[in-house]
């Protein structure tokens, strides 16, 4: 299996620009987070979903975050417009969701972003 | 709410010493319990995992045990390497919530030749 896919991986954009990272989930996994890193905060997570559906948004730090997941093997984070204290490493993961099941996640390698 | 606390980093140690980073929790239900690593530049993986009181998991010479008594899930490992320096995040998962885990900060462990 190929793992979490995110695209793409590194991103520097000027402020005031709209940002759109990428995340494909392992296939077969049914539910999908978005995590934010930094060395202040650390690992935040922002938003989750479960069969394409939004459970908990409650993360997303601003209206200025969105995120879809419009089928199973896509979802998107979008940021507009950016501002530099949005540059960080955002994580995209997915699991197995079910009774009986153990939910570890499996994590995409990331996509840096800089906003100047 | 649920929460992890880990030890504060960062940690440093020669090679071949002793490993401890403690981790202690607070859940409604009973969690199973994850460590994870991040090597630089990396996403998150999976190190190990137990998913029920006096369960142990163990990889790559790291192991955990689950003690319910004290809500801990403290990382150990016999002799680290130089391979070994990552930040390291204790985690739980309840049975609910689609899955989602809530983490501790990382402890970030250097291991020096």
């Amino acid at each position: 299996d190929a793992g979490v896919i995110q695209s793409p991986r590194h991103e520097v954009t000027e402020m005031g620009q709209e940002v759109t990272l990428r995340c494909k989930p392992i296939s077969g996994h049914n539910s999908l987070f978005w995590y934010r890193q930094t060395m202040m905060r650390g690992l935040e997570l922002l938003i989750y979903f479960n069969n394409n559906v939004p459970i908990d948004d409650s993360g997303m730090p601003e209206d200025r975050f969105s995120a879809k997941m419009p089928n199973a093997s896509f979802s998107t984070l979008k940021i507009q417009p950016s501002e530099p204290r949005d540059s960080a490493v955002y994580f995209c993961a997915s699991s197995l969701y079910g009774q009986g099941r153990i939910h570890e996640q499996y994590f995409g390698p990331g996509t840096r972003l800089t906003v100047t | 709410g649920d929460s992890v606390t880990q030890m504060e980093g960062p940690v440093t140690l020669s090679e071949e010493a002793f490993l401890t980073i403690n981790c202690t929790y607070t859940a409604t239900g009973y969690p199973s319990l994850f460590w994870y690593v991040q090597y630089p530049g990396e996403g998150l993986q999976l190190l190990l995992k137990a998913t029920k009181a006096d369960d142990k998991g163990s990889n790559k010479g790291f192991e955990a045990t689950y003690r319910k008594e004290t809500t801990s899930f403290h990382l150990e490992k016999g002799s680290v390497q130089v391979s070994d320096s990552a930040v390291y995040f204790c985690a739980l998962s309840l049975n609910t919530n689609a899955g989602k885990s809530t983490f501790g900060d990382g402890t970030t462990l250097t291991v020096k030749p």
